[in-house]
């Protein structure tokens, strides 16, 4: 039972362009919500997160969105970058007990040239 | 220092033998966890250590062993391990106050049962 989903797994980009990676989930428990980029045979890298008493996180070019009414949350790159191609993983922590993190099933980026 | 530290960085081991994954981590985390990533799938959490005492053990099997001698290391005991459980090896850690923290992964241990 896959409880966090990125039904996308991958997605190709212009540089420069937006990147929009999206993430659902379905435990409504959960109540903050991580974004990890993450190379080939390396650990994942945290970005981003928000708590679900906000709707919108920005950190520079990353901007997470939370819409906890259709259970469902969204990374913006602007502008992508060549660096920027790498497995996106978004996360999920319960509203109690923050030591389980449940991973959804990633997100290829390519940002192109 | 706001790393962890996993060695070694890849491993190759037979069914019969015995072998140890180290974690270190010197952030004062006080929770570390041990993650398993196979190739195209996201990493699935294995165990969890919350002041060095393990609180998660996700059904692993045995041949499976954690370790958490203090609050600044983890390791993972392998023993008859199946060439199904060659993957990465991920540790992580996070600070345990009642607050959300994103938690610092390691590079891991790609490892390979032959």
């Amino acid at each position: 039972d896959q409880q966090v989903k990125q039904n996308s797994p991958s997605l190709s980009v212009q540089e420069g362009r937006i990147s929009i990676l999206n993430c659902d989930y379905t435990n409504s428990m959960f109540d903050y919500f991580l974004w990890y980029k993450k190379y080939p045979a390396e650990g994942p890298t945290f970005l981003i997160s928000i708590s679900s008493i906000k709707d919108k996180n920005e950190d520079g070019r990353f901007t997470v969105f939370l819409n906890k009414s259709a259970k469902h949350l969204s990374l913006h790159i602007v502008p992508s970058q060549p660096g920027d191609s790498a497995v996106y993983f978004c996360a999920a922590l319960p509203l109690r007990g923050n030591e389980k993190l449940t991973f959804g099933t990633g997100t290829r980026l390519t940002i192109i040239p | 220092d706001t790393e962890v530290t996993q060695t070694p960085k890849h491993l190759v081991m037979g069914m019969t033998n015995k072998k140890s994954l180290k974690c270190e981590q010197h952030m004062g985390h006080r929770a570390m966890y041990w993650y398993k990533q196979k190739a195209k799938k996201p990493p699935e959490l294995m165990f969890v250590y919350s002041y060095e005492k393990l609180s998660i053990n996700e059904s692993v099997p045995s041949r499976f062993s954690p370790e958490c001698p203090n609050s600044s290391l983890l390791n993972l005991h392998l023993h008859a391990l199946q060439p199904e459980d060659s993957a990465l090896y991920l540790c992580a850690s996070s600070q345990l106050s009642g607050q959300y923290y994103g938690y610092t992964f390691g590079s891991g241990t790609r490892l390979t049962v032959v």
